[in-house]
């Protein structure tokens, strides 16, 4: 497609229940990276993946959180079981090279309550 | 582990004034830079990058950034501000070892009339 397209742009959901974000990157972009914004901070990382693989994960906050990737396209990030701390914009980005940097989406507000 | 720091969260300035907005970064290897902007209530859009060569770099809307390896700093400026120029900026490092970027924390660039 011609950017980074993200869903749901705004999900609201209950402590405790399960979402999926997703996130459609740019075609052809073999890197696929998540980022939390929440209010005040900077961008977190999350998890990067290479086509289908996530070589980096370490910034998962905790097992509650998953991704994947499939078809070296798009990716769903999980929260399992989730808090108010989970409050954040979700941001997905892809890139092709290295040295041209991310296109990123307009990420998904997630509030809990 | 490489680390960026965005010393002024928020920086007011009036139409027309020049503004300069600081980001210094640490990593004991070579690094890519960018600055990124963020309009309200979207993704975040690529201003500009450093990756080799001449020090100074031009991006988009007028502003421009000049590397500065001694001192570690990758400053944005700009000559002249817009009511339109009103965002996040945030900094970002890419160092030769990884493939992710770290991102600063942000500096609110609030441009009055």
């Amino acid at each position: 497609g011609a950017g980074v397209s993200q869903s749901p742009s705004n999900k609201v959901t209950e402590k405790g229940k399960d979402v999926e974000l997703r996130c459609d990157p740019i075609s052809g972009h073999t890197a696929l990276y998540w980022y939390r914004q929440s209010l005040g901070q900077g961008l977190e990382f999350l998890i990067y993946f290479q086509g289908n693989s996530a070589p980096d994960k370490s910034g998962l906050p905790s097992d509650r959180f998953s991704a994947e990737r499939t078809g070296g396209s798009v990716s769903t990030l999980t929260i399992q079981r989730t808090q108010q701390e989970d409050s954040a914009v979700y941001l997905c980005a892809s890139s092709l090279l290295r040295d041209q940097g991310y296109t990123f989406g307009s990420g998904t507000r997630l509030t809990v309550v | 582990a490489q680390s960026v720091t965005q010393l002024d969260s928020q920086v007011p300035v009036f139409e027309e004034a020049p503004v300069e907005l600081r980001c210094n970064y640490s990593s004991s290897v070579s690094v890519y830079l960018f600055w990124y902007v963020q309009y309200p209530n979207q993704g975040l859009q690529l201003l500009l990058k450093y990756l080799s060569g001449s020090t100074l770099v031009k991006g988009i809307n007028g502003f421009e950034a000049e590397f500065n390896k001694s001192q570690t700093s990758f400053h944005l400026r700009k000559p002249s501000v817009h009511i339109s120029d009103t965002a996040e900026y945030f900094c970002a490092v890419n160092a030769a070892n990884t493939d992710k970027l770290i991102f600063g924390t942000g500096t609110r660039l609030q441009v009055f009339p």
